[in-house]
């Protein structure tokens, strides 16, 4: 069964404002990983945060987990055009191979 | 530091034929695996190599396989091709293998082997 899902399916938002994309998933982990891609190009890794981790930054990028809950999320502040593409999430768990939710398509609108 | 490289990016097939992707990882990264992306199933995991080993398999027919050399260099190859076959292949490239719990790190992708078979 899929350990990632990603809510909503589909977000469009004007520039500006903040997105927030949430990761649900079912096992216990290791780290989740959160990567975008761009329409019919190769995923670019984000960030990656620990089990033992409940917020990381990048940039823009503010990404949180709650392992009680079993769910995470990535928040992009101020976003821009450039910030269009599918957003996935991406579960580590021991002895299991990556595994990818299906993803959130975000729009920013100029 | 040059990326992942996949070729070729397009390639058109006719169904009962076969196919062979090519994957160049980053230097210095011996763990090699490979994702099918369609819009119906997502990102699907094929497979892993490690150190020319297969590491681990997804749930994949056997016309399915792969292989890797000792330059880290990888193949995959379906064989007697379906319509449903069409779909984005994707490469990715790491230092550890994916099954490395804790010490897992990020996966860096190729652009991809757009395959449509007619």
């Amino acid at each position: 069964s899929q350990q990632g899902e990603e809510d909503p399916q589909a977000l469009s938002i004007q520039e500006g404002e903040n997105a927030t994309m949430n990761c649900s998933y079912k096992t216990s982990i290791n780290n989740l990983q959160w990567y975008r891609q761009n329409s019919g190009r190769g995923l670019v890794h984000l960030i990656l945060i620990r089990s033992n981790e409940r917020e990381k930054h990048s940039g823009r990028l503010r990404v949180t987990l709650d392992t009680s809950k079993k769910s995470s999320s990535l928040l992009i502040t101020a976003s821009r055009a450039a910030d269009t593409a599918s957003y996935f999430c991406a579960t580590v768990a021991s002895g299991q191979n990556f595994v990818f939710g299906p993803g959130t398509r975000l729009s920013v609108l100029p | 530091k040059a990326g992942v490289t996949q070729t070729p990016r397009y390639l058109i097939k006719t169904r009962g034929q076969q196919v062979t992707l090519s994957c160049s990882p980053i230097s210095g990264h011996r763990s090699v695996s490979w994702y099918q992306q369609t819009p119906g199933q997502g990102l699907q995991f094929l497979f892993e190599y490690f150190s020319e080993t297969q590491r681990n398999k997804g749930n994949f027919p056997g016309r399915f396989s792969g292989r890797q050399f000792s330059n880290s260099r990888s193949e995959m190859n379906v064989s007697t091709l379906e319509l449903g076959d069409s779909a984005l292949y994707l490469c990715a490239s790491s230092r550890t293998p994916g099954t490395s719990g804790a010490n897992t790190g990020e996966l860096f992708f190729g652009e991809g082997s757009r395959l449509t078979v007619l």
